[in-house]
């Protein structure tokens, strides 16, 4: 089983329709995150969390939110899906600072 | 404003041969650097690291080399297989606030046969 699992794989939407990702870890990590990319901009941080109780803002969180349930789960919604969030999507745990990320295999999302 | 920045989205390298991979950032404060390696429809996985009291680490096949006063690093694949084609990241804890990583664009490694 892999250890950080993103839910679903893929997924296409409408402009204007909610959605949520999902993602699972069983690494034990308190620090998740959410990260996007998209072709020629590399991987960009959405939101991030350390702990059950702390939620900051990345650099592109503009028309996203976020929720950590518990320390294992860490989901992402969009309000209201617009074309330009069509990107890859992906989740990661580390263990402090400077561990290396560990990430989930990503959700390739498509608003038409 | 990319504080890490790969210039070359992709490269084609010969099998057996030596893959180069660059990586400039614009901020002197960085003290430890990552590179991420990915295939598609995976996520990145982690590669190498160092710490800026280095100027080199070594792993197998890979050596990443670190110049603070250019503020550049090159990850260095030697010998090039085919197993290494995919998309590699560059990538550095922010400073700023609470640490989090900060990716370069990636570029794509082709390794030809």
């Amino acid at each position: 089983d892999a250890d950080v699992t993103q839910t679903p794989r893929n997924r296409i939407t409408k402009t204007g329709k909610r959605i949520m990702l999902e993602c699972s870890q069983t690494k034990g990590h308190d620090r998740m995150y959410w990260y996007r990319q998209d072709p020629g901009l590399g991987l960009r941080l959405i939101y991030y969390s350390f702990d059950v109780k702390d939620i900051n803002k990345g650099e592109i969180s503009d028309g996203y939110s976020v929720s950590r349930q518990a320390q294992a789960k860490f989901s992402l919604s969009l309000e209201s899906a617009i074309p330009n969030q069509t990107a890859l999507y992906f989740c990661a745990t580390s263990e402090s600072r400077n561990s290396p990320l560990h990430f989930g295999n990503g959700t390739r999302l498509t608003v038409t | 404003d990319q504080q890490v920045k790969q210039n070359s989205p992709s490269l084609s390298v010969q099998e057996g041969r030596i893959s180069i991979l660059n990586c400039d950032y614009t901020n002197s404060m960085f003290d430890y650097f990552l590179w991420y390696k990915k295939y598609p429809a995976e996520g990145p996985t982690f590669l190498i690291s160092i710490s800026s009291i280095k100027d080199k680490n070594e792993d197998g096949r890979f050596t990443v080399f670190l110049n603070k006063s250019a503020k550049h690093l090159s990850l260095h694949i030697v010998p090039s297989q085919p197993g290494d084609s995919a998309v590699y990241f560059c990538a550095a804890p922010s400073i700023q606030g609470a640490q989090k990583l900060v990716f370069g664009q990636g570029t794509r490694l082709t390794i030809n046969p």
